[in-house]
């Protein structure tokens, strides 16, 4: 079975600042590691995923997640936070060839002026 | 991309009445769609499969019979918590698979009084 632990469940940020959200998971397969963001009264979207190839996936707004196999992370980076990215941040992961996602609990960025 | 809609996105029922959640994948087929719950600051746990034609296969620890989960039809699966209590109220998130992306619906959120 796979867990996933996001150890902060707020991270607070002025904007323009970096910002990093921690991912952690366990599992005793091999398994593929997805980032979603849940805006205000939205639904879940996905932001990048990790499924084979080059450790280090970026999204089309500026984050970036790298695998990281032996420390079993897969934190999401940006390096200047706008106001507009103020949401809850998931990371989620399956075994591969599966489609049952595994959460963690999340983390609410809060970006501030 | 494709959307997942969900109907209601807020309900507020009486303890002891049944009540039916609709997730609708608007511009996609969906064979398989996923029923999740979602406590206040914890994260998306996985209630059920919903298979298209046949029965659902849930999670360990969810009550087949409280929550009875249909889908019908290739764009439409339904879940309907039965005799609700105080203990049901929680957010409710469906999702399917689309080319390979797990798409989510806004989630229902279900308030027992």
């Amino acid at each position: 079975a796979q867990s996933v632990t996001q150890l902060d469940s707020q991270v607070p940020v002025f904007e323009e600042a970096p910002v990093e959200l921690r991912c952690n998971y366990s599992s005793s397969v091999s398994v593929y590691l997805f980032w979603y963001v849940q805006y205000p009264n939205q639904g879940l979207q996905l932001l990048l995923k990790y499924l084979s190839g080059s450790t280090l996936v970026e999204s089309i707004n500026g984050f970036e997640a790298e695998f990281n196999k032996s420390q079993t992370s897969f934190h999401l980076r940006k390096p200047s936070v706008h106001i507009s990215d103020t949401a809850e941040y998931f990371c989620a992961v399956s075994e591969i060839g599966f489609q049952k996602l595994v959460f963690g609990t999340g983390t609410r960025l809060l970006v501030s002026p | 991309g494709a959307v997942v809609s969900q109907h209601p996105s807020w309900v507020i029922c009486k303890s002891g009445t049944s009540v039916k959640i609709e997730c609708r994948s608007l511009d996609f087929q969906a064979t398989t769609m996923f029923w999740y719950r979602q406590f206040p600051k914890q994260s998306l746990m996985l209630m059920a499969t919903s298979n298209e034609g046949s029965k659902a296969t849930y999670e360990q620890g969810v009550e087949k019979d409280k929550f009875l989960i249909n889908h019908a039809s290739l764009t439409l699966s339904t879940l309907t918590v039965t005799s609700a209590h105080p203990e049901d109220s929680s957010f409710y998130i469906c999702s399917a698979y689309f080319t390979g992306e797990l798409f989510f619906g806004e989630g229902s959120r279900l308030t027992v009084l």
